[in-house]
């Protein structure tokens, strides 16, 4: 049981390319979460999905985008990467939306040069 | 404001010691909350849920105040490895589909 699986661990980007974050959970989850943390200020919701087939933006959605592939996958794409998207990168599930708590996978370095 | 604030701390405390860390929250319509720990870059880890009436784990113990609109987190018998940055997360009602987290109290247990 892996829980929640995040790919790539680490990525170096130059301003202006695209890259698709993955992430996969094997737990039957029916919400998922990509969130950011950037030193100082926290865990910050960029996009989330409620249940398969809904996406809703979070606190900090612009200059992402996201597909929520069906129940197992959730994926984060930076279409035109910027120096401010430097951050760790968390996806997270929960049994329900709202109500149980978020379990999350490793992280994603990513940083835009 | 902030939805949900927390003292940054650092706390340093020596082996053995008791603390206490206090997280407040805005929204009264909260409905769920919780306290993770995260280790230096590694992924926020879920410690323990809150309940209404109060609940502990071994050496943690958290408390909910509805009225005042706070949660606590007590730690008895720091140990090293209680050393990482506790965060404070308050979900607001069963359709907002997301969780608040605080900044984070950071810990440091030293021998």
């Amino acid at each position: 049981n892996a829980g929640v699986t995040q790919t790539p661990k680490f990525q170096v980007l130059k301003t202006g390319q695209s890259m698709t974050l993955q992430c996969a959970q094997d737990m039957n989850h029916n919400s998922m979460y990509w969130y950011r943390q950037d030193p100082g200020m926290g865990l910050r919701l960029i996009y989330y999905s409620a249940s398969e087939g809904t996406t809703d933006k979070g606190e900090v959605p612009n200059g992402y985008n996201v597909s929520r592939l069906n129940k197992r996958e959730f994926s984060l794409r930076l279409e035109s990467a910027a120096p401010s998207q430097t951050s760790v990168y968390f996806c997270a599930s929960s049994e329900n939306r709202g109500i149980a708590p978020l379990h999350f996978g490793n992280g994603t370095r990513l940083t835009v040069t | 404001r902030k939805e949900v604030e927390q003292d940054p701390g650092p706390f340093n405390v020596p082996e053995g010691a008791t603390v206490a860390f206090n997280c407040t929250y805005s929204n009264s319509a909260s409905q769920s909350f919780f306290w993770y720990r995260q280790d230096c870059r590694k992924e926020p880890k879920l410690l323990m849920s809150v309940y209404s009436s109060g609940n502990e784990d071994g050496r943690f113990t958290a408390q909910l105040n509805r009225a005042s609109q706070y949660i606590s987190l007590l730690i008895r018998d720091s140990k090293l490895s209680d050393s990482a940055t506790y965060l404070c997360v308050v979900n607001i009602g069963t359709n907002a589909g997301k969780s608040t987290f605080g900044d984070g109290t950071t810990l440091t247990v030293k021998p």
